[in-house]
């Protein structure tokens, strides 16, 4: 399976953007992203998902870059709620259906 | 309604006990996963359940059974358990068929402790 690569941890300012960056450069063309986070003493949630055009919904935005190498989560507006370990996972069609989660981005939010 | 349920929230357990874990969803989903959870480390899968049979098995010592009674519930059997298996045990599901789009569902999690 493809593996991700992302920063241990990263510190916002509450209210600013965000990115979170994620390299996957042995991607496959069936690979798709998946984006899970996990607040503190909670289960993980699902974030959002794309294969290669940029993707919104109501959380955040996903932007993948054209070569599919990498990929940037983007948090418009971080709440102090957003303070989370943010997961990048790849899915690849026909696999085993369960998530292999990597070690995960720390994001803290300052006041 | 997209929640998972977990039961208990906290179970602490000496390695000569018998307990078991439960998880309970009511979206129709027919695909159910363990996954186990160390201190700062991600979520590790230990099995799946597709339509109430088990899928997956990740190697998982005997001493964690799990059971799929029904559609909507998902037993995790413990008994004999040692120190080093505590952690936090999370369920989740999902629908089936399973596309690499589908979202998996996750409970809140039954953080256990083994004396």
């Amino acid at each position: 399976d493809a593996k991700t690569t992302q920063p241990n941890s990263m510190e916002s300012n509450e209210e600013e953007p965000v990115h979170l960056p994620c390299n996957h450069s042995t991607i496959s063309g069936t690979d798709y992203i998946h984006w899970y986070r996990q607040l503190p003493s909670q289960g993980p949630e699902y974030v959002i998902h794309g294969l290669t055009s940029n993707v919104n919904n109501r959380m955040a935005s996903l932007a993948i870059a054209e070569d599919r190498k990498s990929s940037t989560l983007i948090l418009h507006r971080a709440t102090l709620r957003d303070a989370a370990v943010y997961y990048c996972i790849l899915r690849r069609v026909g696999s085993a259906r369960q998530l292999t989660f990597g070690s995960g981005t720390q994001l803290t939010v300052l006041p | 309604d997209t929640e998972v349920t977990q039961t208990p929230k906290h179970l602490v357990m000496g390695m000569t006990n018998k307990k078991s874990l439960k998880c309970e969803q009511h979206m129709g989903h027919r695909a159910m996963y363990w996954y186990k959870q160390k201190a700062k480390k991600p979520p590790e899968l230990m099995f799946v359940y597709s339509y109430e049979k088990l899928s997956i098995n990740e190697s998982v010592p005997s001493r964690f059974s799990p059971e799929c009674p029904n559609s909507s519930l998902l037993n995790l059997h413990l008994h004999a358990l040692q120190p080093e298996d505590s952690a936090l045990y999370l369920c989740a599901s999902s629908q089936v068929p399973s596309g690499v789009t589908d979202t998996q569902y996750f409970g809140p999690g039954t953080r256990l402790t083994v004396l």
